[in-house]
């Protein structure tokens, strides 16, 4: 039972172009949504998150995008820069399983120069 | 920020024995959490530590498995029992941000193979 999907295994982006990640959910108990980072034989590094009763949160370079009644949590990285090459991980949390963070299966994100 | 440190970074075991990975953080944490990241897979959570009670397990994982020791705020381990190969993966701990906030910082990684 897979409550979180990344569909896209790999995305490759021209630095300087938006880099767009994609997550979906099943789960609707679910109502606070994180973004990770993971570079190799490093552990996860939090990147931006948002609460369900929001639709956008924006840090920097950094915006996730959350559709609540399709399920569907995105972000968007403009511009990209090769230092963004790395592991994404969407995360939720929320209902019974607050604290407990649910990982999407990731997404690596290579930036070209 | 927490700073988390994971001993060993990286072990080769053989089938049969066990491991007991160590994790430190800086400051004192109530709740810290034991993930697991299979070769090419998400992370997945075996477990949540809490000081002074026993962990609670998520499915899928038992204690005799994966016993955890948390004897204070600042520590603790998880030990990979009786090692098959299916057990090679990276094992990660993480703690909250903060007793608000749903963020967690994670350690490092430890890099189990099995052979």
């Amino acid at each position: 039972d897979q409550q979180v999907k990344q569909n896209s295994p790999s995305l490759s982006v021209q630095e300087g172009r938006i880099s767009i990640l994609n997550c979906d959910y099943t789960n609707s108990m679910f109502d606070y949504f994180l973004w990770y980072k993971k570079y190799p034989a490093e552990g996860p590094t939090f990147l931006i998150s948002i609460s369900s009763i929001k639709d956008k949160n924006e840090d920097g370079r950094f915006t996730v995008f959350l559709n609540k009644s399709a399920k569907h949590l995105s972000l968007h990285i403009v511009p990209s820069q090769p230092g963004d090459s790395a592991v994404y991980f969407c995360a939720f949390t929320g209902g019974t399983s607050y604290g407990k963070l649910t990982f999407g299966q990731g997404t690596i994100l290579t930036v070209h120069p | 920020s927490a700073v988390i440190s994971q001993k060993p970074s990286r072990d080769i075991c053989q089938r049969g024995t066990s491991l007991t990975i160590q994790c430190q953080v800086d400051s004192q944490v109530t709740m810290m959490f034991w993930y697991r990241q299979q070769p090419g897979q998400s992370l997945t959570l075996i477990a949540t530590a809490n000081q002074g009670s026993e962990a609670t397990y998520e499915s899928g994982f038992v204690i005799d498995k994966f016993p955890i020791s948390r004897p204070n705020l600042t520590f603790s381990t998880l030990t990979v029992s009786n090692m098959s190969p299916e057990d090679s993966s990276i094992y990660l701990c993480s703690v909250e941000k903060g007793p608000t906030s749903y963020e967690q910082y994670f350690g490092p990684g430890t890099r189990l193979t099995v052979t």
